[in-house]
């Protein structure tokens, strides 16, 4: 079936050591999107591409960068990891054509920061 | 500014019938999403109105007003496995069909 898989599910990392959260989809759908959610809070945009075009939401800080070598795959890099980055990171797709254009969603990497 | 709200927590009974109220204030409107969350999981698309009016997919339905920036989520015959959270997102005129989510409505199902 066709769908997003995201590796690993649990994360866990030590303060400030970097970590790679990593992202594919076989649905081909040209913008994928990583959102951070912390627990009990809404999921939070930080950044999205189209194709190969990277969109930086104006408040992800610096810590956080992505790249997308191809179609299928995504990932997120937290360069110096502090508590608070400790959420539940989601990945998504979705295509610009269709009726709702909805996001497909992977299942999320919880990271834990020790 | 971009604001969506949502009751933080409501409790149902099984067989009952329960709405999950939101309301948005977003600079741009390109449509409104409704997304189930179990605790530990992705969300999962549950609906989607563009339009003013009543959406329904068999025991759920989604309402829509935009002129008054709101929007239901009607949820019949609940079931157990209905204890989820479910959040509202507003899709906004910006491009890249990006969702604004809200912080998710926490239901949980008694017998």
């Amino acid at each position: 079936d066709a769908m997003v898989i995201q590796n690993p599910r649990y994360q866990v990392t030590q303060f400030g050591k970097p970590v790679t959260l990593s992202c594919s989809q076989t649905l081909n759908h040209n913008v994928m999107y990583w959102y951070q959610q912390k627990s009990s809070q809404a999921p939070k945009l930080l950044f999205h591409y189209y194709d190969k075009d990277f969109n930086n939401e104006a408040d992800t800080p610096d810590n956080f960068q992505s790249r997308r070598p191809n179609t299928s795959f995504c990932f997120l890099d937290i360069r110096s990891p502090g508590l608070g980055d400790a959420a539940m990171y989601l990945c998504a797709t979705s295509t610009l054509t269709g009726d709702s254009k909805k996001l497909f969603f992977g299942s999320g990497t919880q990271l834990s920061v020790l | 500014g971009q604001n969506i709200d949502q009751p933080t927590e409501m409790t149902a009974t099984e067989g009952a019938i329960v709405q999950i109220n939101c309301t948005y204030q977003t600079s741009g409107f390109n449509g409104l999403f409704w997304y189930q969350q179990h605790a530990g999981e992705a969300p999962t698309f549950l609906s989607y109105n563009v339009l003013d009016g009543l959406e329904e997919k068999g025991r759920f339905s989604s309402f829509l007003s935009r002129s008054k920036g709101y929007s239901y989520l009607l949820l019949k015959e609940l079931q157990m496995k209905d204890s989820a959270s479910y959040l509202c997102a507003v899709r906004g005129t910006g491009g890249y069909n990006k969702l604004i989510f809200g912080a998710g409505t926490r239901l949980a199902v008694h017998p």
